[in-house]
Order: C-alpha cells, then structure tokens, then sequence
C-alpha cells in the first residue's frame, strides 16, 4: 500500500522568510503533484512533477522530484501572507491491471500560515 | 472552458433522503473522480470513470451510487446517508493515463454535505 508522508504539517513562518516543505512516499511512482487549498475551497493544482530530477518553479515556489530518494521538496522564498494555505502532495500509482484510470494518494498537507 | 462545476455547492440531508450530487467538465477529459474531503484531512479517493466505465471503486458503502451518463457528467447519488458522510465532496477530472502526457486531476469547487 502506498504511504505518502508530508512533514511538517503545521508551519507558521514570517514574511521574508524561506522555507521547505518535504513529501515522503514508499513505492514507485514517477508521477508526484503538488496542490494548494484554501480555507473552505478546491483543490489547485501547481505542479506536476514527472520523472526523476525534475524542478518547477512559479514565482515564489519551487517543487522538485528526486525519485530514487521517493522524495519531493517545496521550497518556498520570501513568503508572503497570500501564499498562505494547506498544501498537498499527490503521489499517482501505476494503473492496476485492469484499470485506466488514475489513483492519486495524498499526503496530510501542510497547513502554512505566513506572519506579517 | 477550463473548469469543473459541481452543483449544489451545499446540501443537508437526512438520513431517510435521496439526494444527488452534480459533476460538469468541459475539458474533453475521458476520466472523472468522485472524492471525500473530511475537515483538516487530505482527500480520499471514493471512484473512478474512464471511458464512462467504473474503473475503480474503494469499497465505497452501498449507500454511494456513482452515475457517468456521458463523457462530461458524473452524478454521486446518495441515499440513507449516515451523518459520518457529512464532508466535502470533490469532482476531478483528467486525461486517462496513456492519453496524454499530464494526468494532472483538476478539481471542481465541491458540494459541502451534512447529513442529519
């Protein structure tokens, strides 16, 4: 069964600062994606990460994937109060046979809070 | 269009009702998602259609009946809901693996249930 673990899952920064947050899995997958939720809203997506080494920026976020490690960093820089928000990994399975559709497993999300 | 719209965007209940939730996409996208997001909790995966055929089901109670009467419409009918079912329910749809390159799930705004 597939594990994904996201640490830490509270953050209180400062604005200004930079911060990583980590995302664990335990099987192989090669297909990791990063969301963002606000208070009472859906899910966004913000990247989608596919094979090994791969890096993806957009503005004050970077999302990286080292699949041999199982791991996915998001790193953020000088935080800003709006990028405060629950933030999600998603690890997709391979399709069982069978099935075409695909399984995503969520980690706890990371519920980030920026300070002035 | 790039968006998913569920309807209604709340719904109470009780647990003798029958009621139905409402998944559009304009997306040209062959593969819908049913989840269940509890309060502080990531998304949990109830069914998935591709092809308008059900490809997976996570031992989803009985009491949940998916519908995808078309390639842009996915119903959750619901029927002697307990109040534990009270939650967010979410609608996602993407590309099948193998059909494209992303398989990235985009999210519609959710329909919040409270069973009674």
């Amino acid at each position: 069964e597939l594990k994904v673990e996201q640490n830490p899952l509270f953050l209180s920064m400062q604005e200004g600062k930079n911060y990583t947050i980590y995302c664990n899995y335990s099987t192989t997958s090669d297909r990791l994606y990063w969301y963002r939720q606000d208070p009472g809203k859906s899910l966004e997506s913000l990247f989608v990460l596919l094979s090994n080494g791969a890096v993806k920026q957009e503005g004050r976020l970077m999302a990286s994937l080292d699949t041999k490690a199982r791991l996915s960093t998001l790193h953020i820089t000088a935080a800003v109060h709006d990028l405060s928000a629950t933030y999600f990994c998603a690890v997709e399975e391979a399709p069982r046979a069978g099935t075409s559709g695909s399984r995503l497993t969520f980690g706890e999300g990371t519920q980030l809070t920026v300070n002035p | 269009d790039t968006e998913v719209t569920q309807t209604p965007k709340h719904l109470v209940m009780g647990m003798t009702n029958k009621k139905s939730l409402k998944c559009e996409q304009h997306m040209g996208h062959r593969a819908m998602y049913w989840y269940k997001q509890k309060a502080k909790k990531p998304p949990e995966l109830m069914f998935v259609y591709s092809y308008e055929k059900l490809s997976i089901n996570e031992s989803v109670p009985s009491r949940f009946s998916p519908e995808c009467p078309n390639s842009s419409l996915l119903n959750l009918h619901l029927h002697a809901l307990q109040p534990e079912d009270s939650a967010l329910y979410l609608c996602a749809s993407s590309q099948p693996r193998g059909l494209a390159v992303y398989n990235e799930q985009f999210f519609g705004p959710g329909t919040r249930l409270t069973v009674l």
